[in-house]
């Protein structure tokens, strides 16, 4: 089992949908990160939380640390926010970054 | 534009072969990385350089050679790969300490090993 899981492998939209990719992880953290990675290949760092919520845009990161999960959550959705979706969280043991395997969103007009 | 470059974008190369992958950066960042992306993976870390010394090498075997010659410059030397090396090979920069502080992409070199 990963340490990190994420939910759903793959999820479809039409645009204007209010969008939740979750992230369970079984290790202690010290900040855990949201990426996002388009068909080119690139990835952009979303957010990087070790408590609470944070907003950018239409893009809102929660954490809840006791229960070990994040969720992304994306208001008014539009095609372009089509992309790969992934969490990632720093080991407090390691000191390292512990991927998930990503969530693949499409969104359709 | 993500501050981040690597070339080649593709690399279509052969088991007997050496080439080599670059990544630049010039965001004053002091820490630089190697990923490997595989389908269907999850991200795995290859390499870590902080203020150009070799920190991590996560079990990489030696046919991957990494270079850092300065902060700016990283580098991946290839050779005698083997045709399960083919994958997306990403370079990232951090601002200061290892993971630290949030992890700038460049847009990936794709590999195929024939």
């Amino acid at each position: 089992k990963n340490e990190v899981e994420q939910s759903p492998q793959n999820l479809t939209a039409q645009e204007g949908e209010f969008i939740t990719i979750n992230c369970s992880y079984s290790v202690g953290i010290s900040a855990l990160h949201w990426l996002q990675q388009h068909p080119g290949g690139g990835i952009v760092s979303l957010f990087m939380l070790s408590s609470g919520k944070k907003k950018h845009g239409r893009l809102i990161a929660t954490i809840n640390i006791q229960e070990k999960h994040s969720s992304l959550h994306i208001t008014a959705s539009h095609p372009r926010d089509s992309a790969v979706y992934i969490c990632a969280v720093r080991s407090v043991n390691t000191d390292k970054l512990i991927f998930g395997t990503g969530t693949r969103l499409q969104v359709f007009p | 534009e993500t501050g981040v470059t690597q070339t080649p974008r593709h690399l279509v190369m052969g088991m007997t072969n050496k080439k080599s992958l670059k990544c630049e950066q010039h965001l004053g960042h002091n820490a630089m990385y190697w990923y490997k992306q595989s389908a269907k993976k999850p991200l795995e870390l290859m390499f870590v350089y902080n203020f150009k010394e070799q920190t991590e090498n996560n079990s990489v075997p030696s046919r991957f050679s990494p270079e850092c010659p300065n902060s700016s410059h990283l580098f991946l030397h290839l050779h005698t790969l083997q045709p399960e090396d083919s994958a997306l090979y990403l370079c990232a920069s951090s601002l200061d300490r290892p993971y630290n502080s949030p992890l700038h992409f460049g847009n990936g070199t794709r590999l195929t090993v024939t």
